[in-house]
């Protein structure tokens, strides 16, 4: 039972170019997230998803964009990236209750420059 | 929005010492308070969590209390050892709200052997 599950674990960009984070989880999970963690700061909220072909806005979704196509995957697209994405980013799901915790991803670490 | 608020930011103890970590947050209809634990360079992982209904919850040297009046809830560790430093966040969310949590931004907890 591998959880969930992120790629790359480390990338760096160039300003302007484009990327897709992925995601996957195999624990049958409704509800999935991407948050991304700046130094020394809590994690934001930049997508999230209910089910497959559900995604709705989080906190900070502007440079952003995902899909849900399936209930495993949940991929984090980048486009013309900035310095100011530079972070890391983790993936999240949980089971849809509404009241219980989250499984993590390892984290993508995401250097633009 | 919810917003929650942790303190204090870094928390430095003794080993053996107590350790009290604690959040406040804004939205009365969050019912679920979940703790994470984050190691240097890792994912954030569950370590405990307190819903609504309850006050206290246990767990062998964890233990996080709530209080819904005032809309604040503590995680307190005991017995502190080396291996508990880490960063800690705790979480608010609300069952329907797609279960998105809000974080705190986190307490750096130092365990001095």
């Amino acid at each position: 039972n591998a959880g969930v599950t992120q790629t790359p674990k480390f990338r760096i960009l160039k300003i302007g170019q484009s990327m897709t984070l992925q995601c996957t989880q195999d624990m049958n999970h409704n509800y999935m997230y991407w948050y991304r963690q700046d130094p020394g700061m809590g994690l934001k909220l930049i997508y999230y998803s209910v089910g497959a072909g559900i995604t709705d806005k989080g906190e900070v979704p502007n440079g952003y964009n995902v899909s849900r196509s399936t209930t495993e995957d949940f991929p984090l697209r980048l486009e013309l990236a900035a310095p100011s994405q530079t972070s890391v980013y983790f993936c999240a799901s949980s089971s849809g209750q509404g009241i219980d915790g989250y499984t993590f991803g390892s984290g993508t670490r995401l250097t633009v420059v | 929005g919810e917003n929650v608020e942790q303190h204090p930011s870094t928390l430095s103890v003794q080993e053996g010492d107590s350790a009290v970590i604690k959040c406040t947050y804004s939205d009365s209809a969050s019912n679920y308070f979940p703790w994470y634990k984050q190691e240097l360079g890792k994912r954030p992982q569950l370590i405990i969590d307190i819903r609504s209904n309850v006050g206290e919850k246990k767990d062998q040297r964890i233990a996080v209390t709530l209080n819904k009046t005032a809309k604040h809830f503590s995680l307190h560790i005991t017995e502190t050892q080396p291996e508990d430093s880490a960063v800690y966040f705790c979480a608010a969310s609300t069952r329907t709200n797609a279960g998105k949590s809000t974080f705190g931004d986190g307490t750096t907890l130092t365990v001095k052997p």
